[in-house]
């Protein structure tokens, strides 16, 4: 079974508009982190929003949230107010095992990635 | 800026030969992460080092190689290339491992 589930291939919305990406996950570790990415046409990848599973409070970082429903294995992310340079790739990424800090494993298990336009 | 620098941008080579990507980590990150994003196979984690030693393998073929020197910076080696390598290589590091990764531009590898 897959990991990270990103269902939209592909989305548009209008400028200043708000749009939701929606990401599901699987694990059965109690300690892990929901993290999104954008990549843009340049190709590098920026780092997002981060949601750890014990979190309390939904993730917020500026224009973008993470909507984290942890019974429903799901950390979408809202992206308000879109702008067209928010146009891009965007990946879910889980990393599983954060119950300790330090030297441990951590590496990301991505999803497929939804290509986000944004028309003026 | 990501603060991870990753060369050279981009490589052209020939099937057969070998290649050395190069990462040098944010400064005071002790975690480098290697991943391989090609169009067949999305994103996929291929090794990690922590203050010079392997920490985690992924789907790392037998053909690849990494290492990470005291100075922190690692290098990826690919050998006997073959067209199926062509992808982008990215290099992520962390300070520690509950921390978010950050990622350099990306090493784009195109086998001819």
């Amino acid at each position: 079974a897959q990991k990270i589930t990103q269902t939209q291939p592909g989305m548009f919305v209008q400028e200043k508009e708000a749009v939701t990406l929606d990401c599901t996950y699987d694990t059965s570790d109690p300690s892990y982190g929901l993290f999104w990415y954008k990549q843009p046409s340049s190709g590098e990848m920026i780092f997002l929003i981060y949601q750890g599973s014990y979190d309390q409070q939904n993730a917020t970082e500026g224009r973008y949230s993470l909507n984290f429903q942890k019974a429903r294995k799901s950390a979408n992310l809202v992206i308000s107010a879109s702008q067209l340079g928010d146009s891009a790739m965007y990946f879910c990424a889980m990393r599983e095992g954060l119950r300790y800090s330090g030297a441990g494993s951590y590496q990301l298990t991505f999803g497929k990635g939804t290509k986000l336009s944004v028309i003026p | 800026d990501s603060g991870v620098t990753q060369t050279p941008k981009h490589l052209i080579t020939a099937t057969g030969q070998r290649v050395t990507l190069r990462c040098s980590p944010r400064s005071g990150d002790l975690s480098v992460y290697w991943y391989q994003q090609s169009l067949d196979q999305g994103l996929q984690f291929l090794i990690q080092y922590y203050n010079g030693e392997e920490r985690a393998k992924g789907n790392i073929l037998e053909r690849f190689s990494a290492q990470q020197f005291p100075d922190l910076h690692s290098e990826l080696n690919l050998s006997s290339l073959e067209l199926g390598d062509s992808a982008l290589y990215f290099c992520a590091s962390s300070r520690q491992g509950n921390q978010p990764q950050h990622f350099g531009d990306g090493t784009r590898l195109s086998i001819l």
